[in-house]
């Protein structure tokens, strides 16, 4: 079983709609983060979270919400999608320290019609 | 200005043969982390190898190793006897100081790797 799963794997949906995507880890990092990368831009850090209680912005964090309900579990939600939502979403886990690396669920592919 | 930079969009690389892809950063911090990660078509993100600012030697994992020359700011990726499952996009990603920036990965646009026969 994958450490960092993430749910769905790849989801169509309509301008306006809601969606959450989930993520969720067996590798019992306090540190969690969803990013999303689209061509050519790596991948961009929309919000992270350094326990149930902390939460941050990332760089990209506009149109976009999260929730951390345990420490094992960090969705994120487009509220109101739009278009240039469009993109592969990633969530990653980390441990303490500066050598630490991040590890990475599969992804999940959204597109926004 | 770019904290992480990948000059290189694209690379060619014969079956056996090394490569170099290149990785630049812009830090003021004096403690930070340079990593390096592997996505294969399929999109997954597979952590390859890491290397710490203070790090005298230069990091080893199998194939891969890191020419990291810190006076000019570079972590360059070396993948020694490409194999055809070399073939993939390659990022490099810097974190800075734990206690200025939180602990964030930034990372660079990333570099396709073909191996061929």
């Amino acid at each position: 079983d994958a450490d960092v799963t993430q749910t769905p794997r790849n989801r169509i949906t309509k301008t306006g709609k809601r969606i959450m995507l989930e993520c969720s880890q067996t590798k019992g990092h306090d540190r969690m983060y969803w990013y999303r990368q689209d061509p050519g831009l790596g991948l961009r850090l929309i919000y992270y979270s350094f326990d149930v209680k902390d939460i941050n912005k990332g760089e990209i964090s506009d149109g976009y919400s999260v929730s951390r309900q345990a420490q094992a579990k960090f969705s994120l939600s487009l509220e109101s999608a739009i278009p240039n939502q469009t993109a592969l979403y990633f969530c990653a886990t980390s441990d303490h320290g500066l050598n630490q690396p991040q590890h990475f669920g599969d992804g999940t592919r959204l597109s926004i019609l | 200005a770019q904290k992480i930079t990948q000059t290189q969009p694209g690379m060619f690389v014969q079956e056996k043969e090394a490569v170099t892809l290149d990785c630049t950063y812009d830090t003021s911090d004096q403690s930070y982390g340079l990593f390096w990660y592997k996505q294969p078509s399929s999109g997954e993100m597979i952590f390859l190898i890491y290397q710490g600012s203070y790090d005298e030697q230069n990091a080893t994992e199998g194939r891969y190793s890191l020419n990291f020359q810190k006076a000019r700011k570079s972590a360059n990726l070396v993948i020694s006897a490409s194999q055809l499952g070399d073939s993939a996009m390659y990022f490099c990603a810097m974190r800075e100081s734990p206690m200025s920036t939180a602990s964030k990965l930034t990372f660079g646009t990333g570099t396709r790797l073909q191996v061929t026969l």
